[in-house]
């Protein structure tokens, strides 16, 4: 199994309040992604870096922020949560860069986070 | 812009069943393509990929096989389990710079009854 452990695993948090999901990885590897998974949309991207500082937007960034200080760990920020975002969300690692193109993405077990 | 379109679920099989989900795409250029798998309270799971025309994915009994010409790539079993139950994702990848984004169908949901 990749590398990739994601905290916390669940949480309950309030309307307006800030919280901040992490992913860290012992694989070294470049890329990392967040995305969040909703019935009848599959997985879309949040987030995601390439490089330590170095990140860009998804699908669905707005309400999100990101930070990436260490190879090892990304983290996912809500400035002020609001119900939509009641969702679960996955980290996922690639090693493309390391390797051939199109490579494919490794997911953790997701963070289920709910806000009321 | 790019996107995938799988069949909607959920799908109810009988044990030793014969399984297809169909998955097209729409993209520029030559995308990969991939099946993930999510069990019950679990992360995603790469089942198999293909990263060019005809090529076949094969995985756990599972098989895809990436048909340009009709832009799609469908998910077939032949024999089905019980273990086999969990929600399938057809997903690609391309993106300018190579960023290894995913774009993921909104999943089918695959039931397997004894």
């Amino acid at each position: 199994d990749a590398g990739i452990t994601q905290s916390p695993r669940h949480k309950v948090t309030e309307t307006g309040t800030p919280v901040t999901l992490r992913c860290h990885q012992t694989e070294n590897h470049r890329y990392m992604y967040w995305y969040r998974q909703d019935p009848g949309h599959g997985l879309r991207l949040i987030h995601y870096s390439y490089g330590v500082k170095d990140t860009d937007k998804g699908e669905v960034s707005d309400g999100y922020s990101v930070s990436r200080s260490k190879t090892e760990d990304f983290l996912l920020t809500l400035e002020s949560a609001t119900s939509s975002q009641t969702s679960v969300y996955f980290c996922a690692i690639s090693p493309r860069g390391q390797a051939p193109m199109n490579t494919e993405a490794f997911f953790g077990q997701g963070t289920r986070l709910t806000v009321v | 812009g790019d996107s995938v379109t799988q069949m909607e679920g959920p799908v109810t099989l009988s044990e030793e069943a014969f399984l297809t989900i169909n998955c097209t795409y729409t993209a520029t250029g030559y995308p990969s393509l991939f099946w993930y798998v999510q069990y019950p309270g679990e992360g995603l799971q790469l089942l198999l990929k293909a990263t060019k025309a005809d090529d076949k994915g094969s995985n756990k009994g599972f098989e895809a096989t990436y048909r340009k010409e009709t832009t799609s790539f469908h998910l077939e079993k032949g024999s089905v389990q019980v273990s086999d139950s969990a929600v399938y994702f057809c997903a690609l990848s391309h993106g300018s710079g190579n960023t290894g984004k995913l774009i993921f169908g909104q999943g089918t949901t695959l039931q397997v009854k004894p």
